[in-house]
């Protein structure tokens, strides 16, 4: 039932440098397309959405990117620092309202010192 | 202002036992939503409501279990009996009119 599929799994960076996470979904009757952040222990919390009236937002060293035809959403971490350590999923609703959020598997970041 | 309110945090029984895990969501929100999450399937939700109305439980696994929402304020989701394969983490989340959810910071389940 897998509607958001995110890659990679995992990734490992060195500090300062650039993280990205791609996630393609298949239902594209919605647009609302969300980036959630996980850190051990804790529970998902929203990092960054966006909503394809714009195909890129960009908040502090987090840029989500948006390509329509493709079916794809990208999230960028410039400047990767070792805080940045987590897990982040994507998602995406599969009806109406955003009511129900489905997520990807998630990517586990290591950001080294 | 205080986030969704999960408890327990971590719970350990055995196989066959009885397990219910409670949620307050964050006040005036409402959507309520449960969700698992395990290494092989990632995050799956389970069941949500609509001021305090199940909408959707296509997402439970099976009937050993159950979610109630009896006022606005107040979850549950029972598991009965319990089996080692539903050790997991349990996070509730909440919405109020937007598009955000706010999740809990999960039930830890060990069944043993």
């Amino acid at each position: 039932q897998q509607q958001v599929k995110q890659s990679p799994q995992s990734l490992i960076v060195q500090k300062g440098g650039i993280s990205i996470i791609n996630c393609a979904y298949e239902n594209t009757a919605f647009d609302y397309f969300p980036w959630y952040q996980q850190f051990p222990g804790k529970g998902p919390a929203l990092l960054i959405a966006i909503r394809p009236d714009v195909s890129e937002k960009k908040e502090g060293r987090f840029t989500i990117s948006f390509n329509k035809s493709a079916k794809q959403f990208s999230l960028h971490i410039m400047d990767s620092q070792p805080g940045d350590s987590a897990t982040y999923f994507c998602a995406h609703p599969t009806q109406g309202g955003s009511e129900k959020l489905v997520f990807g598997k998630g990517m586990k970041l290591t950001v080294n010192p | 202002d205080a986030g969704v309110i999960q408890s327990p945090r971590h719970e350990v029984t055995e196989m066959g036992q009885e397990v219910t895990l409670r949620c307050k969501p964050i006040s005036g929100h409402n959507s309520l939503f449960w969700y698992r999450q395990t290494m092989m399937r990632g995050l799956e939700l389970l069941i949500y409501f609509n001021n305090n109305v199940p909408i959707d439980d296509s997402g439970m696994p099976e009937d050993r279990f159950s979610a109630k929402m009896p006022n606005a304020s107040f979850s549950t989701l029972k598991i009965q009996p319990s089996e080692p394969r539903d050790s997991a983490v349990y996070f509730c989340a909440s919405r109020e009119s937007g598009n955000t959810i706010y999740f809990g910071e999960g039930s830890w389940l060990t069944v043993v």
